[in-house]
């Protein structure tokens, strides 16, 4: 079955330090999502991306984050100054149409110290 | 405030029982409600509801939706250890792209 793959698994990294966070999505499938889910908090939506740009962002995605999808394939998210409280586990989703839906990556757990 | 509400946040159960999850919500106008299972890491898709009284079944588990009370039910019957997880209700609400509203999950024990 066909899977969206993400990584690192895990990251740590420090206060103020950049991260990029890699998803694999499925192939064939057009609408890509990040989410992240702080621990022992529900899941949120941060961004969504669909024919190479932003459709839609949450509050939560401000100026320190920017996905990309650089190559056809990859889906990054990049934080560019880490907060503390940026640290979550970060999910990346991929869909083929609305409304199924959709496939959701392993996730990557970030820790910011 | 909370668009998605699940209760109970948490459950015990015994191998072999039924359990009733629940995902109430405030939004009217949406295009979707959908549950999710998440063990360790990712969410995985269980069902998608669109029309009201129309009930989804896959195997021991089956959910319908009420658009005119505005909630939602997953049941689980004859419960195994295997089923111990978070469940997730989400809406596909807004947006053009289909972001979705979690609720916080129910955690579901079954105890052998």
């Amino acid at each position: 079955e066909p899977e969206v793959t993400q990584t690192p698994s895990h990251q740590v990294t420090q206060m103020g330090q950049e991260v990029i966070l890699r998803c694999v999505p499925i192939s064939n499938h057009l609408y890509f999502y990040w989410y992240r889910q702080i621990l022992g908090q529900k899941v949120e939506f941060l961004v969504s991306f669909y024919n190479n740009e932003i459709s839609e962002k949450s509050e939560i995605f401000d100026d320190q984050f920017s996905v990309e999808r650089p190559d056809g394939s990859n889906f990054t998210l990049k934080i560019r100054s880490t907060k503390l409280e940026d640290s979550a586990m970060y999910f990346c989703a991929s869909g083929m149409t609305r409304p199924y839906g959709y496939t959701f990556g392993s996730g990557t757990r970030l820790t910011v110290v | 405030e909370d668009k998605v509400v699940q209760s109970p946040l948490s459950l015990v159960v015994h191998e072999g029982d039924t359990v009733t999850l629940n995902c109430s919500y405030e939004v009217t106008n949406f295009r979707s409600l959908l549950w999710y299972k998440q063990e360790k890491k990712a969410p995985t898709f269980l069902f998608m509801l669109t029309s009201s009284g129309i009930e989804k079944k896959s195997g021991r588990l089956s959910s319908i939706l009420d658009k005119k009370e505005l909630f939602s039910i997953l049941n689980i019957t004859a419960t195994q250890t295997g089923d111990s997880a978070v469940y997730l209700c989400a809406l596909d609400y807004g947006g053009s792209q289909g972001n979705l509203i979690f609720g916080k999950g129910t955690k579901l024990s079954v105890k052998p």
